[in-house]
């Protein structure tokens, strides 16, 4: 398997454009997660799926995120409108079960100017 | 709440000597207790993870890792660091379903 794929691995926007992130987790695994890294958050969770469907997006900032999964194969993650302090890096990551060790992405790096 | 903290932000050892990065955790129950590499520009990479049984855990490249309960810690070691050490290290603890990462350490390797 090649691991978890995400793309695009750079995005630079402008500060109201609206942002599509898109993972390809390894197949079978049943959960996916989306993580956010800053120099002053760290590594944050926003939200994961179990078996395409959300269960907890409780770390998902604002309304302007919003997260899917039609199916096992494929999530995004979406910023509408964007802004400058969402620049970041966006990992997604997928696990066989929660709690288990969890495959990371290469991640995408968002910049909003 | 569960918690990870890393100690060191930084710490710079010459190639060749003992490493050691710190980790202490707070959870309430027996914990699932990760440390994950990065590398710049790169995702994170799993080095090893302790679950239960034997406390001191194998990782890749050459890394291990002791879990003690007692003082609610899980520090990596590497006897001998290569210079392709250089990058940054994140302890983690599974709370529920959910990673709780640490801040991160990063690593300098100096020749």
């Amino acid at each position: 398997d090649a691991g978890v794929i995400q793309s695009p691995r750079h995005e630079v926007t402008e500060m109201g454009q609206e942002v599509t992130l898109r993972c390809k987790p390894i197949s079978g695994h049943d959960y996916l997660f989306w993580y956010r890294q800053t120099m002053m958050r760290g590594l944050e969770l926003l939200i994961y799926f179990n078996n395409n469907v959300p269960i907890d997006d409780s770390g998902m900032p604002e309304d302007r995120f919003s997260a899917k999964m039609p199916n096992a194969s494929f999530s995004t993650l979406k910023i509408q409108p964007s802004e400058p302090r969402d620049s970041a890096v966006y990992f997604c990551a997928s696990s066989l079960i929660g709690n288990t060790e969890a495959f990371f992405g290469q991640g995408t790096r968002l910049t909003v100017v | 709440a569960q918690s990870v903290t890393q100690p060191d932000i930084h710490i710079t050892v010459s190639e060749g000597a003992s490493l050691e990065l710190r980790c202490n955790y707070s959870y309430g129950a027996t914990p699932y207790l990760f440390w994950y590499v990065q590398s710049p520009g790169q995702g994170l990479q799993l080095l090893l993870k302790y679950f239960s049984g034997d406390t001191l855990v194998q990782g890749i490249k050459g890394f291990e890792a002791e879990f003690k309960r007692s003082q609610s810690s899980f520090n990596l070691r590497k006897p001998s660091v290569h210079w392709s050490d250089a990058a940054e290290y994140f302890c983690a603890v599974g709370a529920g379903i959910k990673l709780v990462f640490g801040a991160g350490t990063i690593l300098r390797v100096k020749s």
